[in-house]
């Protein structure tokens, strides 16, 4: 079975520019969350999805950053435009049924912003 | 604050060493806790969970919840260079809540 996808692996764009990450969720997995994860530091929620709706998207800053999840598989989070903060890596998990949730990591992108 | 603290480290052990790690959380409310693995430029990997209090077995890896203190804890016994990574608790009320990480502690063993 494959894992969680994503992509770019990695990203160095100059401030004040736009740029895109893309996830593939486990196949069958209803939950999708982009997470943002500073050096250091744990993975932090930005938005998560239950299908294509986005049901808790309270730490995404919505002056800059938006997400879709169109037919409920894929989806995409952009930052427009990216400031020098916005450095860090950009992870994708995945869950099926809620109970445990148990989250399934894409290995992320780091994203560079000079 | 946050939901959950645990020491960052950096953790650096022997081989074949007993390895404790732990993070503590103030909210009674949560029900799951779980330990992600992250090996360098990977992301983070379901190791086990425990529901409740309690200990949970798992090959050289056990971990345990004491609700009574909110502290929980993950060993690692006869730890091996390939355990080197930074081990991140997470905690959720389960269903469809949030899970809330702690920063990570990097563990590295030394042949």
């Amino acid at each position: 079975e494959a894992g969680v996808v994503q992509s770019p692996r990695y990203k160095i764009i100059e401030k004040k520019q736009p740029v895109a990450f893309w996830c593939n969720p486990i196949s069958g997995h209803n939950t999708l969350y982009w997470y943002l994860q500073n050096l250091g530091q744990g993975p932090e929620l930005l938005i998560r999805y239950e299908n294509e709706e986005a049901v808790d998207d309270s730490q995404l800053p919505k002056d800059r950053f938006s997400a879709e999840r169109l037919k409920g598989v894929d989806s995409t989070l952009k930052i427009q435009p990216a400031e020098l903060g916005d450095s860090a890596v950009y992870l994708c998990a995945s869950s099926s049924t809620p109970g445990v949730n148990e989250q399934y990591f894409g290995p992320g992108t780091r994203l560079t912003v000079t | 604050q946050k939901e959950v603290e645990q020491d960052p480290g950096p953790l650096s052990v022997p081989e074949g060493a007993i390895v404790s790690l732990n993070c503590t959380y103030s909210n009674s409310a949560f029900q799951y806790f779980m330990w992600y693995r992250q090996y360098s430029r990977k992301g983070p990997e379901l190791l086990m969970y425990t529901y409740s209090s309690g200990n949970k077995e798992d090959g050289r890896f056990t971990a345990q919840v004491d609700k009574s203190s909110k502290y929980i804890s993950l060993f690692i016994r006869d730890s091996q260079p390939s355990d080197s990574a930074t081990y991140l608790c997470a905690i959720t009320r389960g269903g469809a809540n949030n899970l809330f990480f702690g920063t990570g502690t990097r563990l590295t063993v030394i042949p």
